[in-house]
């Protein structure tokens, strides 16, 4: 097994590009997902296969995959964009998620 | 409309049991392999159990593994999680989740059942 890693916090000025990174030893060959999660709300799917954006979702959030390091862009982040982000992994017939980071937009 | 209805979460005392369900509808249920997922207070996600869409496999973390029984019941559209032996640490928000509805991942999330164990 393996662990996934993410920064806890991420700052970033409205306008502005935010980037999450998630790293793990096996990230390599596996797809990564990323979840936004706003206080009180469940979780919602923002990105699939490491870069692929489900309907409805902002074209702002982009993923990308390198090695064993997943990343999570969001351009011209705005106000509503502030909530926990988490990646997410499957290790065999297992889950794996990040501790989740939580983005503030100052 | 996909949906996911969890319920039968609670106060227990450590060392109880409780049983959690989720009623799903919107979606073929027996075409998906369910998941619980599990969230502490002001913690992360952390997945807990899947089953596959017969039944014919489970998978537990390491946390829940001995204590937890994930079924199904595809002619009820319903999930379950027997969660025994409980611990102060399994205090969390469980959320039952499908993978593959339309994107290969956890595409839809109900709004979870609370689980508090406490004495």
């Amino acid at each position: 097994s393996y662990e996934l890693t993410q920064p806890p916090s991420v700052s970033v000025s409205p306008g502005q590009t935010a980037t999450i990174t998630c790293y793990g030893g096996k990230l390599g060959d596996k797809y990564a997902c990323w979840y936004q999660q706003k206080p009180g709300q469940s979780p919602v799917l923002v990105i699939y296969q490491d870069t692929q954006r489900p309907s409805g979702i902002p074209e702002r959030f982009s993923g990308s995959h390198s090695g064993n390091a997943a990343t999570l862009t969001i351009s011209g982040t705005q106000a509503m964009d502030e909530a926990d982000y988490y990646c997410q992994a499957w290790d065999s017939s297992t889950v794996l998620f990040g501790g989740g980071t939580k983005l503030t937009v100052l | 409309e996909v949906q996911l209805v969890e319920s039968g979460g609670g106060l227990v005392k450590p060392g109880g049991s409780l049983r959690l369900s989720c009623a799903a509808s919107g979606f073929t249920f027996s075409n998906y392999k369910m998941n619980w997922v599990r969230q502490a207070p002001g913690k992360g996600l952390e997945w807990v159990s899947s089953i596959s869409l017969s039944s014919t496999s489970m998978y537990y973390a390491d946390s829940v593994k001995g204590r937890f029984t994930i079924s199904r019941d595809n002619s009820k559209r319903s999930l379950f999680l027997q969660m025994n032996s409980l611990r102060v640490e399994d205090t969390a928000v469980y959320y039952c989740v499908p993978i593959g509805i339309t994107y290969d991942a956890f595409d839809y999330w109900g709004q979870g059942t609370m689980v508090t164990v406490s004495s």
